[in-house]
């Protein structure tokens, strides 16, 4: 079955932290994604990536940063976690050239 | 800048009951709208729609796409408690590098009491 491992289901981290948020796909896909969740908002594209070592800037960049060293493997980067990145983080990958994405399981982050 | 309008925001229905969730869209370039269930979970994927007009069905659920009045609805008949959950709407244009940059609605809250 495949499958997007998101590594931490619940993070609690305080202002001024960095954080990293893993995901790890093992279906061979080119592309991988960051999304937020908020209430109300839907889901928001933070960060995409179409290769390795490759980034490509979504809807709401600001206060984020990735790392794609390895095809399987994108990392979500919170420099300085500040309160209003208290969110639902969701990572997605799919083939190139194709629109339906897999989503993993979701990261659910606190900074207090 | 893309736009989806996901209504209503929630709905309360008993078991057998049939439910429309609509999707409004504007987006640039236009190349497919897709649903998505979320339950605690990751969402998961339900059907993608690109041409006007073909329903797409799978048991109880069908969707269909009306490109020129930018909305597509999803059905589900005879809804069950394993239907409730968070439904999801997305477009997605079409030119670039956009392949699976979707721009998504707020969802649907279906909840479904026996």
């Amino acid at each position: 079955d495949v499958k997007v491992t998101q590594s931490s289901r619940y993070l609690v981290k305080r202002t001024g932290e960095k954080v990293f948020l893993e995901c790890v796909q093992d279906m061979d896909h080119e592309n991988m994604f960051w999304y937020r969740q908020d209430p109300g908002l839907g889901l928001r594209l933070i960060y995409f990536s179409y290769d390795v070592k490759m980034k490509e800037k979504g809807d709401i960049p600001e206060g984020y940063s990735v790392s794609r060293e390895k095809k399987e493997r994108f990392s979500l980067i919170l420099e300085s976690a500040s309160t209003n990145q208290t969110s639902m983080y969701l990572c997605a990958s799919s083939l190139p050239w194709a629109n339906v994405l897999t989503f993993g399981a979701g990261s659910r982050l606190t900074v207090l | 800048e893309d736009k989806v309008v996901q209504s209503p925001l929630s709905l309360v229905v008993h078991e057998g009951d049939t439910v429309t969730l609509n999707c409004s869209y504007e987006v640039t370039n236009f190349r497919s709208l897709l649903w998505y269930k979320q339950e605690k979970k990751a969402p998961t994927f339900l059907f993608m729609l690109t041409s006007s007009g073909i329903e797409k069905k799978s048991g109880r659920l069908s969707s269909i796409l009306d490109k020129k009045e930018l909305f597509s609805i999803l059905n589900i008949t005879a809804t069950q408690t394993g239907d409730s959950a968070v439904y999801l709407c997305a477009v997605e244009p079409a030119g670039g590098t956009s392949y699976g940059k979707l721009t998504f609605g707020q969802g649907t809250i279906l909840t479904v009491h026996p």
